[in-house]
């Protein structure tokens, strides 16, 4: 089966500076990848996702990019804010209903 | 906007007590999943259903939990009997072509 891997486990920036968060997964038949939002107490809320047929995306400050060959993907967030802070999740899975995996998780802390 | 139900929002129980959540998925969704996230862990699934099959429960503790989707719209989990090491907060999702939305989650504490 898939196995999703992410890095670090915590990232701690200065207000507006970027962050950056790294996945690495096993099964290349796996073409979904989304990124998940997850604040203290509540449902992960998806913020980006990216398909295998793209190499990169963006969306505002966020933007994730997809490596296939090396089967890793990244989320970076630009001209971060507090706002930002929450534990990030990546996932990898196939499209259409098919089952995610999930990355161990990033907790992201921006300091003012 | 539609969303991901689920009951209760939070369960304490006792170990050796059987507890139960419910999720009822967005409407339309055929495929539905309940995930387990131990605190400062990533989502882990434990069974998955298109319509009222399972389609992988490879994950799930078959001799402590059930699940079922007996019409193929809302879903029950079970829990018999609980164990201290379930406490964690049970997420269920459903899913459209390329997206998969998840519910409040049920915080389930064993004592």
């Amino acid at each position: 089966g898939e196995n999703v891997e992410q890095h670090p486990s915590t990232l701690s920036v200065q207000e507006g500076d970027s962050a950056v968060i790294k996945c690495t997964y096993s099964d290349s038949a796996s073409n979904y990848f989304p990124w998940y939002k997850q604040e203290l107490g509540k449902r992960p809320q998806l913020i980006i996702d990216i398909r295998s047929n793209v190499g990169e995306k963006k969306d505002q400050r966020i933007a994730v990019t997809l490596n296939k060959t090396a089967k890793h993907f990244s989320l970076h967030i630009t001209e971060t804010q507090p706002e930002d802070s929450a534990v990030y999740f990546c996932a990898g899975g196939g499209a259409a209903g098919n089952k995610l995996t999930f990355g161990g998780g990033t907790r992201v802390l921006v300091k003012p | 906007e539609a969303e991901v139900a689920q009951s209760p929002r939070y369960k304490i129980t006792e170990k050796s007590q059987a507890v139960a959540f419910w999720c009822d998925p967005i409407s339309g969704h055929a495929t539905l999943y309940w995930y387990r996230q131990i605190l400062g862990q990533g989502p882990e699934l434990l069974v998955q259903f298109q319509d009222e099959s399972v389609v992988d429960d490879s994950q799930l503790p078959k001799d402590r939990f059930s699940a079922e989707r007996l019409k193929g719209v809302d879903s029950t989990l079970k829990i018999q009997p609980a164990e201290l090491g379930d406490s964690a907060m049970y997420l269920c999702a459903s899913s459209a072509p390329g997206f998969v939305y998840f519910g409040p989650g049920t915080r389930l504490t064993v004592l």
